[in-house]
């Protein structure tokens, strides 16, 4: 089961601020964010892990509600660099398929 | 260092011949996904080897599909009998830790198509 992302497309300006968000039906032990450009592969953005561990860049940063199996991207003061389709990836709590499944994207485009 | 190398960058091929992609993930890594992207798509998740565990191989979409990984490095995903839905861009991945506990590391994939 691939996680649920939202809103499919943002236009902002650039400056503005955008919020991307990420469900799951099942347990979640760890929620992953990447980037991708066009033509070019996902680049790494964030890990949150149950338990609160955070890992990722200083400029980019996220939550992860347990309870609610929610993530959520924070992009403040966007730039035209943060153009792109953003993917959330999930992995479950609970054993079983360890796999890192991806949602179906979010495509940011910031205009001048 | 190094990153996560993908061969070859692009495979045309005729349907019904076999095809296999080759990954070499970064040294030490323990972990490797391969995902499949058709073209505007998202990332479709195929199968996932971490040590000497079994691989999950949950996402492969039918048995014309397989992976194996020698000596816990390079991986080769082999597709059998092509079909034109098989057309897509093939994303290896690597990973220092399993479980999801470290960030994947993408190579630049290979683009399948099949005429």
């Amino acid at each position: 089961q691939q996680p649920v992302q939202s809103p499919q497309a943002v236009i902002l300006r650039e400056g503005e601020d955008a919020v991307i968000n990420c469900s799951s039906s099942k347990a979640l032990y760890s929620v992953h964010w990447y980037r991708q450009k066009h033509g070019e592969a996902p680049v790494f953005l964030m890990i949150l892990l149950k338990g609160g561990e955070q890992k990722g860049h200083e400029k980019i940063s996220a939550s992860f509600n347990e309870k609610k199996q929610q993530s959520s991207l924070y992009l403040t003061a966007s730039q035209l660099s943060y153009s792109g389709t953003y993917f959330c990836g999930t992995v479950y709590s609970g054993g079983g398929a360890d796999g890192l499944t991806f949602g179906k994207g979010t495509h940011l485009i910031i205009q001048p | 260092g190094a990153g996560v190398s993908q061969s070859p960058s692009n495979k045309v091929t005729e349907k019904g011949k076999d095809v296999e992609l080759r990954c070499d993930p970064i040294s030490g890594h323990t972990a490797l996904y391969w995902y499949r992207q058709s073209l505007g798509q998202g990332l479709e998740f195929l199968i996932y080897f971490q040590g000497n565990s079994a691989p999950d191989k949950s996402g492969l979409p039918s048995d014309r599909f397989s992976a194996e990984r020698t000596g816990g490095s390079v991986s080769t995903l082999t597709i059998q009998r092509t079909q034109q839905e098989d057309s897509a861009v093939y994303l290896c991945a690597s990973s220092s830790a399993g479980h999801g506990g470290s960030p994947l590391h993408f190579g630049n994939g290979t683009r399948l198509t099949v005429t």
